[in-house]
């Protein structure tokens, strides 16, 4: 059965900083990877996804992750934080035939000033 | 283009009654998918729809629980004889097809009183 785990559950940097939100996956074959965010009350919006191809995804709002098979990782990136990022965010895999999503307990962003 | 819409936003109920929940999906979806998202069991999946028919319903947390789509498009996940454990946000997701990347709605917050 496929699983994600995001190891911290909440993330404080300040405004500028450099973020790294780890997240590490269980599946038996090529995975699809995606990292969704979610502000309060609101609904999940995507913000990139691995299917196959360059292990470097890059996605909207400066956000990129990058696919390691070796280390079952989906990490994701932004080089500068601004203060609008402060969210939740899902790592997230899905099956080969794209039925399901499972998704990991999230982590959630705090941006100070 | 519109996104995907689910109503009502907010259902506040009595145990024990019915309650159906919406979505509509993007124009041109294919597959739909449901799942539940709450404070203890984070994002579940309940189940998908390819076109009308929903393959495999073994997500859906009990029999009180079912779901329909017709004419391809709207769908309607109903709880029967709710229970405080049924309160969650019941989020909706479309895709042009499975294994394409799920788009999702707002979500509904149930409250079971």
């Amino acid at each position: 059965a496929q699983s994600v785990t995001q190891p911290d559950i909440h993330i404080t940097v300040s405004e500028g900083a450099s973020l790294e939100l780890r997240c590490n996956y269980s599946y038996g074959a090529t995975p699809y990877l995606f990292w969704y965010v979610q502000s309060p009350g609101q609904g999940l919006q995507l913000l990139l996804k691995y299917f196959s191809g360059d292990t470097l995804v890059q996605g909207i709002k400066g956000f990129e992750a990058e696919f390691k098979r070796s280390q079952s990782s989906f990490n994701l990136r932004k080089p500068s934080v601004h203060w609008s990022d402060a969210a939740e965010y899902f790592c997230a895999v899905g099956d080969q035939a794209g039925n399901m999503l499972t998704f990991g307990g999230g982590t959630r962003l705090m941006v100070k000033p | 283009g519109a996104g995907v819409s689910q109503s009502p936003s907010n259902k506040v109920t009595e145990k024990g009654k019915d309650v159906e929940l919406r979505c509509d999906p993007i124009s041109g979806h294919t597959a739909l998918y449901w799942y539940r998202q709450s404070l203890g069991q984070g994002l579940e999946f309940l189940i998908y729809f390819q076109g009308n028919s929903a393959p495999d319903k073994s997500g859906l947390p009990s029999d009180r629980f079912s779901a329909e789509r017709t004419g391809g498009s709207v769908s309607t996940l109903t709880i029967q004889r709710t229970q405080q454990e049924d309160s969650a946000v019941y989020l909706c997701a479309s895709s042009p097809r499975t294994g394409d990347t799920q788009y999702f709605g707002p979500g509904t917050r149930l409250t079971v009183l």
